[in-house]
């Protein structure tokens, strides 16, 4: 069964401590990876979108890169602002010989940044 | 607008009630998605629309569970009979182009509408 898996589920981080939040994904026929940031009470806000294995975006504090297997979000010293929900999400054929438009999202990882 | 608009924000509903939920899009946007989110979990699909086309409807969990879009715009999600498990956060999401042909355009999503069935 196609899956997107992120890790971990919690992350508490103090100002300035850079790490990085993992999604992996077992589908077939990838068509893109997208990663949003949502705030409580808010919907999912877009933040990038990888397309194939080495492509590394970036945004502020944010980089996201991807492989064959997972792409990562790392976040160099990271401000109480980054403090949200990150959502993983893949776009891949879902249908044998047709594109694919459906996002299937991972549960999120919930990044809290103390000052 | 500039983003994609959802009311109500909050409904509280008996359940069996019926409920109609409301989704204005980015304007000229072609595609409209409705997700549910559960608490603590990431949003699941329910529907597709490109304009007034109903392309996918996969994801609605039962047949209480109907949308529309006539006008190729503002869409609306219809739950009849309401139950309890039917509580979650319905996300409304719009991209400018047909995801049919070209799925490299991102989903821009609303705020939602959380739904309480009690």
């Amino acid at each position: 069964e196609d899956q997107v898996t992120q890790s971990p589920e919690a992350l508490r981080l103090q100002e300035g401590e850079s790490s990085s939040l993992n999604c992996s994904y077992t589908v077939s026929g990838l068509r893109g990876l997208f990663w949003y940031r949502q705030d409580p009470g808010k919907g999912p806000e877009f933040l990038f979108t990888l397309y194939s294995a080495g492509e590394e975006k970036e945004k502020e504090r944010l980089k996201a890169t991807l492989t064959k297997k997972e792409s990562f979000l790392h976040i160099t010293a990271p401000k109480p602002e980054d403090s949200a929900t990150y959502l993983c999400a893949v776009r891949h054929d879902i249908y044998s010989g047709a594109g694919s438009y459906q996002l299937t999202f991972g549960k999120g990882t919930k990044l809290s940044v103390i000052p | 607008g500039a983003g994609v608009s959802q009311s109500p924000r909050y409904k509280v509903a008996k359940r069996g009630q019926d409920v109609a939920l409301r989704c204005d899009p980015i304007s000229g946007h072609v595609s409209l998605f409705w997700y549910q989110q559960a608490l603590g979990q990431g949003p699941e699909f329910l529907t597709y629309f490109q304009n007034e086309a109903q392309l996918d409807k996969s994801g609605l969990p039962s047949d209480r569970f109907f949308a529309e879009r006539p006008e190729g715009s503002v869409s609306t999600l219809k739950i009849q009979r309401t139950q309890q498990e039917d509580s979650a956060v319905y996300l409304c999401a719009s991209s400018l182009v047909s995801l049919i042909s070209s799925y490299n355009s991102p989903l821009h999503f609303g705020n939602g509408t959380r739904l309480t069935v009690t």
